[in-house]
């Protein structure tokens, strides 16, 4: 049972470019998100999150957006650098719970 | 402030054989959780512990699998009886005792193959 989901496995954009990654979930009773970043080899690593309190959160170049009315969330990069390349994973937990539900992950390419 | 360690990097078993993961997590944390990876798959969580306490093992299979994090020393997942099924990379993850942090630090994984 996915409850949390990220249906394009990849994405390819121009450098300079918005890289927008798209994230869905079904559990009403999850109240924080999370987006992490994973390198080949290495382990997933935080990135940006947000609380169901908000509808958006920033930090430098990245941005999450949450619509909990669609119960979807989105990732923005402005602008998209070489180094961004990687895989991207959403997830999201109950603030009382103590696991994270992890999408399947998207791959950024961001081509030079 | 050295980040979660996890050894070894790489494990080989055969059918049937035990296979031990460790996990160091980051100084001044006190949770720790495992996650396993299948290929073309996302983390799925295991195990969720504090020292000498299991909190949520809603995630672990319920034979062959065992998690443990003693007062002294890294936490240890421990598989019995390896089967091909549980070649996968697994993380372990661990977050200070302040639940406001949220976020969780992940090790570098533990890569399983079982021939």
């Amino acid at each position: 049972d996915q409850q949390v989901k990220q249906n394009s496995p990849s994405l390819s954009v121009q450098e300079g470019r918005i890289s927008i990654l798209n994230c869905d979930y079904t559990n009403s009773m999850f109240d924080y998100f999370l987006w992490y970043k994973k390198y080949p080899a290495e382990g997933p690593t935080f990135l940006i999150s947000i609380s169901s309190i908000k509808d958006k959160n920033e930090d430098g170049r990245f941005t999450v957006f949450l619509n909990k009315s669609a119960k979807h969330l989105s990732l923005h990069i402005v602008p998209s650098q070489p180094g961004d390349s990687a895989v991207y994973f959403c997830a999201a937990s109950k603030w009382t719970g103590n696991q994270f539900y992890f999408g399947t992950g998207t791959s950024l390419t961001v081509i030079p | 402030n050295a980040g979660v360690m996890q050894n070894p990097r790489h494990l080989v078993r055969r059918r049937g054989q035990e296979a031990r993961l460790r996990c160091s997590p980051m100084k001044g944390h006190s949770h720790v959780y495992w996650y396993r990876q299948l290929p073309e798959e996302g983390l799925k969580f295991m195990v969720y512990l504090q020292k000498e306490n299991i909190i949520d093992e809603s995630g672990m299979p319920k034979e062959r699998f065992s998690a443990e994090f003693p007062k002294e020393g890294p936490s240890i997942l421990r598989i019995q009886q390896v089967v091909r099924g549980d070649s996968a990379a697994y993380f372990c993850a661990s977050s200070p005792p302040s639940r406001s942090e949220g976020e969780q630090y992940f090790g570098p994984g533990t890569r399983l193959t079982v021939t």
